[in-house]
């Protein structure tokens, strides 16, 4: 299997809450990771947490870690339409000098 | 100012070609990438040098060669292009170990083999 997996479609309305799940093979992973891609134009990272940690939030953004379960989740609270992109897991260890290995990303429509 | 820029953004070619594609970064870092992505979006990393030295190498034809001037470019060329070659090419740049591993991408080199 893959090192990181996720769902690879997800659709929202507009204002709903959207969460966007990914499980990773390594337990080393030191850092992890979501990326966001807009249509034409390269991956910006969105957010990233260290793995002693559990959550972090950042504005309308949540990421959960349950490092027992290798899995890591991301929530866009009151999701809009300017939100449609594909999100990208990604997760580094140190015996791998930090480079990320991304998922295959997950698409998020949000429609009106 | 741009961080990382590519050139060409999209390339047309035909099936035997040889081609290049050239990376700039302007953020001082020491780590420079290709990442491939396919037509399903997956995207996997091809290369990465550090400090103009080679140092991840994935499977990957040797049609592929990537050339580092200096820290500040990583140029891909492909020889004898097939369909498959055909994706989006993204540069990326870092410090590599240096705090969190946050990769800065170009905005991606659309490559369709004909």
């Amino acid at each position: 299997g893959e090192d990181v997996e996720q769902s690879l479609f997800l659709s929202v309305r507009e204002g709903d809450s959207s969460v966007i799940n990914c499980t990773y093979t390594d337990s080393s992973s030191t850092y992890l990771y979501w990326y966001k891609q807009e249509p034409g134009a390269g991956l910006q990272l969105l957010t990233y947490i260290f793995s002693n940690m559990d959550m972090k939030q950042d504005q309308r953004l949540t990421v959960l870690l349950n490092k027992k379960d290798k899995h890591l989740s991301l929530r866009i609270a009151d999701t809009q339409t300017g939100d449609s992109a594909i999100y990208f897991c990604a997760e580094s260890t140190s015996g791998g000098s930090y480079i990320p290995t991304f998922g295959r990303g997950t698409s998020l429509i949000v429609h009106p | 100012d741009t961080a990382v820029s590519q050139t060409p953004k999209y390339l047309v070619t035909q099936m035997g070609n040889d081609k290049s594609i050239k990376c700039e970064q302007n953020l001082g870092h020491d780590t420079m990438y290709w990442y491939k992505q396919d037509s399903k979006k997956f995207l996997k990393i091809m290369f990465s040098y550090n400090n103009k030295e080679l140092i991840i190498n994935e499977t990957v034809p040797n049609r592929f060669s990537p050339k580092s001037p200096d820290k500040a470019h990583l140029n891909l060329h492909i020889n004898s292009l097939e369909l498959g070659d055909s994706a989006v090419y993204f540069c990326a740049s870092s410090f590599i170990g240096g705090n969190t591993g946050e990769l800065f991408f170009g905005e991606g080199s659309r490559l369709t083999v004909l």
